[in-house]
């Protein structure tokens, strides 16, 4: 499958601060998500990044805490907004393979943003 | 919406044992991936098995998609086989995004 890279791999910020994570993808893919992971828990969801458009938005995640840009087909960025202790998570990229690309099939993910928001 | 439960929820073994996951889902899927959960955090897929069997070295996993259930096979597990175990699925009903299971922890012991 294709690579995601993500930037940066960890951080510890302040309160009330926001973080913008960068995710770049080796090639084009048609869908990109973004993930959230608290501590010992699954992967939730949190968007749909849409190229040139607003992102899709699951529930209980909205637009001015969690901004989405997607300005093409192998970049995204998330940012985490006015941060408080329970945005502590790792964040986490993904993009989707097609069956017709020529390569594995289905999500393939990115290493992972470790944030502590103290 | 889908519930995607995974047992057991953790997993203690002595290094070359065998061990079997099991991932069971609610309702008609499309997709489905096996993914391992590295301690440093990264998601590696093992498995695209939406149906059937397939075989990777000492993994393999098995999809049966009309009863509900897929199951994970590792077999002669080593240390480097620690970390959480997911599976992932994409329900039939209208959407193409992966809903996760509830995990596996697995330890393998020296």
């Amino acid at each position: 499958s294709a690579v995601i890279s993500q930037k940066p791999s960890r951080d510890i910020c302040q309160r009330g601060t926001s973080l913008t994570i960068q995710c770049q993808v080796d090639s084009q893919v048609t869908m990109m998500f973004w993930y959230r992971q608290q501590p010992g828990q699954s992967l939730t969801l949190i968007a749909t990044a849409n190229q040139g458009s607003e992102a899709t938005y699951e529930s209980g995640f909205v637009i001015d805490k969690f901004p989405i840009s997607r300005p093409n087909l192998t970049f995204s960025t998330l940012t985490v907004s006015n941060m408080s202790p329970e945005d502590s998570s790792i964040y986490l990229c993904s993009g989707k393979e097609t069956l017709t690309s020529g390569r594995t099939p289905g999500q393939f993910f990115g290493p992972g943003t470790r944030l502590t928001v103290l | 919406g889908i519930q995607v439960e995974q047992s057991p929820p953790d997993l203690i073994l002595q290094e070359g044992a065998n061990s079997t996951l099991r991932c069971n889902f609610s309702d008609s899927v499309n997709n489905l991936q096996w993914f391992h959960q590295n301690p440093w955090g990264q998601l590696i897929n093992l498995f695209y098995i939406p149906s059937g069997t397939k075989q990777n070295g000492r993994l393999s996993a098995t999809t049966v998609a009309t009863e509900r259930y897929s199951l994970l096979y590792i077999s002669s597990s080593q240390t480097t086989d620690s970390g959480v175990y997911f599976c992932a699925v994409v329900p039939t009903s209208g959407t193409y995004k992966y809903i996760f299971g509830t995990g596996t922890r697995l330890k393998v012991l020296a």
